[in-house]
């Protein structure tokens, strides 16, 4: 069974760049899935980042795409989120997450907060 | 993308049947049959409970059942029991091949 764990900074300056990784393990990484970033605030609801495949090819939510990069180092069974010139709305608990057409397979989830 | 509309509160007595709904537009839940429902406990990362509209993970409890009708999504727990109280998010692939959330409903079980 895949298993998927974030990991980063979980404090990152306002207007730095947030970045986390996302290590598969149990499963490979070049499967049919897609692999997701996904937020959730403080209090809120979710919020869909993005998704690459495989191949590199990526999806991004059109609100944030202007300031999100999501790669994959095959070789490393690891895919990152990279998140530029931050705020305090960018505050959140960042979730990775396997898809194919529903996000089937979750991390636990870290925390991330912009704060000088 | 705008989120998708659900209620933000539901409740329900223990073994009666309650419906979330889910409201979006013929570019998301309209268009696809990629409708999914996820069930998230305080602290805990969500857990996917429907997938293509109505059909469940191995795993979940039948008493677990989804359905869709035009732009409108629907998530049934019948049999409600004190562990099924959570928030429960829909998502919906969309015609410009991003995802949406719902909006969340916090599921009370009196």
């Amino acid at each position: 069974q895949v298993q998927l764990q974030e990991s980063g900074p979980g404090l990152v300056k306002p207007s730095g760049t947030l970045s986390l990784t996302c290590a598969v393990s149990g499963g490979s990484i070049s499967s049919i899935n897609w692999w997701n970033w996904i937020r959730q605030p403080p209090g809120k609801g979710l919020e869909w980042i993005g998704e690459i495949y495989q191949t590199g090819n990526t999806n991004y939510n059109p609100s944030l795409k202007s300031r999100v990069t999501i790669s994959v180092d095959k070789s490393k069974k690891q895919f990152s989120l990279k998140l530029s010139s931050v705020t305090a709305a960018d505050t959140a608990v960042y979730y990775c997450a396997s898809s194919l057409n529903a996000f089937d397979i979750w991390g636990q989830g870290t925390m991330v907060t912009v704060s000088s | 993308q705008s989120a998708l509309t659900q209620p933000a509160s539901v409740s329900g007595s223990p073994g009666q049947s309650i419906t979330i709904s889910c409201t979006g537009t013929s570019s998301d839940v309209g268009g696809y049959n990629y409708v999914s429902w996820y069930q998230q406990h305080p602290g805990k990362a969500p857990k996917l409970m429907i997938y293509e509209v109505g059909n469940r993970p191995s795993g979940v409890s039948n008493r677990f059942s989804g359905s869709k009708s035009d732009n409108t999504a629907s998530l049934t727990i019948s049999g409600l029991q004190a562990e099924d109280e959570a928030d429960y998010y829909c998502s919906s692939y969309t015609t410009s091949s991003t995802y949406v959330f719902g909006t969340g409903t916090k599921v009370t079980v009196l």
